[in-house]
């Protein structure tokens, strides 16, 4: 079974915190790995790929430890709109099903 | 900026009936996928389409669910007979296609179905 786990938080941050979400996927075939943001009740939006060498959006940073099945997404000086869920997502090709994970709240407050 | 598009936005329906919702994919995207998430629950995806076929699917997408690209433009699903627990936000998607950079589905803002 293709599974994606994920600390479901939440997490309560000031505004200028750093936040860290992490992620295990089960399924050694995938191959591409995504950091998707949902807003309540709206559709999953790209946040970023997540490459094999790690990288950098902005405030945003992701790794992939493909020994472990791990993924993180690193946030640095955290916004009030950063306020959502983060939905870590894999793929063992294109087009084919994303596996999404159950997600982590993020709660950035003043 | 192209975008996925689906109708209705909310769908209310009895149980036993059938239901068809609407999605429009972007126009260039060669593969289109059907989602759905129950409330509080992840994103669990139904089937994929490409070349006027079924790509893939889960064992969540049985008998009673079906897809179609009526036309150039719409992709559809339908749910012949619905139940209470067909009752969650169904979300379209569309992608490139094959090469990894194109590999990104995007999302429409999904159409909500509840059941009664």
């Amino acid at each position: 079974r293709k599974e994606v786990e994920q600390d479901p938080g939440p997490f309560n941050v000031p505004e200028g915190a750093t936040v860290a979400f992490n992620c295990t996927y089960s399924n050694s075939a995938s191959q591409s790995f995504f950091w998707y943001r949902q807003d309540c009740r709206k559709e999953p939006k790209l946040l970023m790929s997540v490459y094999s060498s790690g990288n950098e959006d902005g405030r945003f940073t992701a790794q992939l430890n493909r020994a472990s099945q791990y993924i993180s997404l690193l946030i640095r000086d955290s916004k009030l709109s950063d306020s959502a869920t983060y939905l870590c997502v894999v793929n063992e090709q294109a087009g084919t099903a994303l596996i999404f994970g159950k997600g982590t709240t993020l709660s950035v407050s003043s | 900026e192209p975008e996925v598009t689906q109708t209705p936005s909310h769908q209310v329906t009895q149980m036993g009936q059938e239901v068809i919702l609407r999605c429009v994919p972007i126009s260039n995207h060669l593969y289109f996928y059907w989602y759905r998430q129950i409330l509080g629950q992840k994103v669990e995806f139904l089937v994929s389409f490409y070349n006027n076929e079924i790509s893939e699917k889960s064992e969540i997408f049985d008998d009673q669910f079906s897809v179609e690209r009526p036309d150039g433009s719409n992709f559809t699903l339908k749910i012949r007979s619905t139940k209470l627990e067909d009752s969650a936000m169904y979300f379209c998607a569309s992608s490139v296609g094959t090469a990894s950079s194109y590999n990104e589905q995007f999302f429409g803002p999904g159409t909500r179905l509840t059941v009664l």
